[in-house]
């Protein structure tokens, strides 16, 4: 069962817009992460943020997280048709640290 | 440093055969992960394996196995495959339990006939 939830499903953009993603999630977490996976292959880590930070920044990306209301957004900036991509958040609670996924969201970047 | 290489990428099989699916972790890292991931469940976790023990296991039938070699090489085995097989499946390692960042290999695409 997923524990996140990514919002929207699909989203459209141009290039050099600005890209938000959400992803709510159920119970209370240690850690929220959030991997980009091109189509077809491998997930790749994009940035972590611990249960008591609420914000983080990497390059374009900018993730914040408010645990009051279970969820995250991540926004990258002046986007790029390379951007195209499905992006996944992943939680992990309690002990065992086992990262579980939404289903993602899939971004198109029209050049 | 080479990344996680899973082996093969690509396999076609038929209803009722097995099939073997093999992962080597990057070195030095101990943990070993599978997930499965199907347009309609989206990314499902099916075990984990550490020091050649099993340490958490995902909501699959015992049809889905594994196991971790010394050298924290892992492979997975789904025994009388049926047709909701059909999906991509994801090695991804990590250093140690308590860590969180997963580095994921390629795949293997299975596609069960």
């Amino acid at each position: 069962s997923q524990q996140g939830e990514e919002d929207p499903q699909a989203l459209s953009i141009q290039e050099g817009e600005n890209a938000t993603m959400n992803c709510s999630y159920k119970t209370s977490i240690n850690n929220l992460q959030w991997y980009r996976q091109n189509s077809g292959r491998g997930l790749v880590h994009l940035i972590l943020i611990r249960s008591n930070e609420r914000e983080k920044h990497s390059g374009r990306l900018r993730v914040t997280l408010d645990t009051s209301k279970k969820s995250s957004s991540l926004l990258i900036t002046a986007s790029r048709a390379a951007d195209t991509a499905s992006y996944f958040c992943a939680t992990d609670s309690g002990g065992s640290y086992i990262p579980t996924f939404g289903r993602g969201t899939s971004l198109i970047v029209h050049p | 440093k080479a990344g996680v290489t899973q082996t093969p990428r690509y396999l076609i099989k038929t209803r009722g055969q097995q099939v073997t699916l093999s992962c080597s972790p990057i070195s030095g890292h101990r943990s070993v992960s599978w997930y499965q991931q199907t347009p309609g469940q989206g990314l499902q976790f099916l075990f984990e394996y550490f020091s050649e023990t099993q340490r958490n296991k995902g909501n699959f039938p015992g049809r889905f196995s594994g196991r971790q070699f010394s050298n924290s090489r892992s492979e997975m085995n789904v025994s009388t495959l049926e047709l909701g097989d059909s999906a991509l499946y994801l090695c991804a390692s990590r250093q140690g339990t308590g860590a969180n960042v997963l580095t994921f290999g390629a795949g293997s695409r299975l596609t069960v006939l």
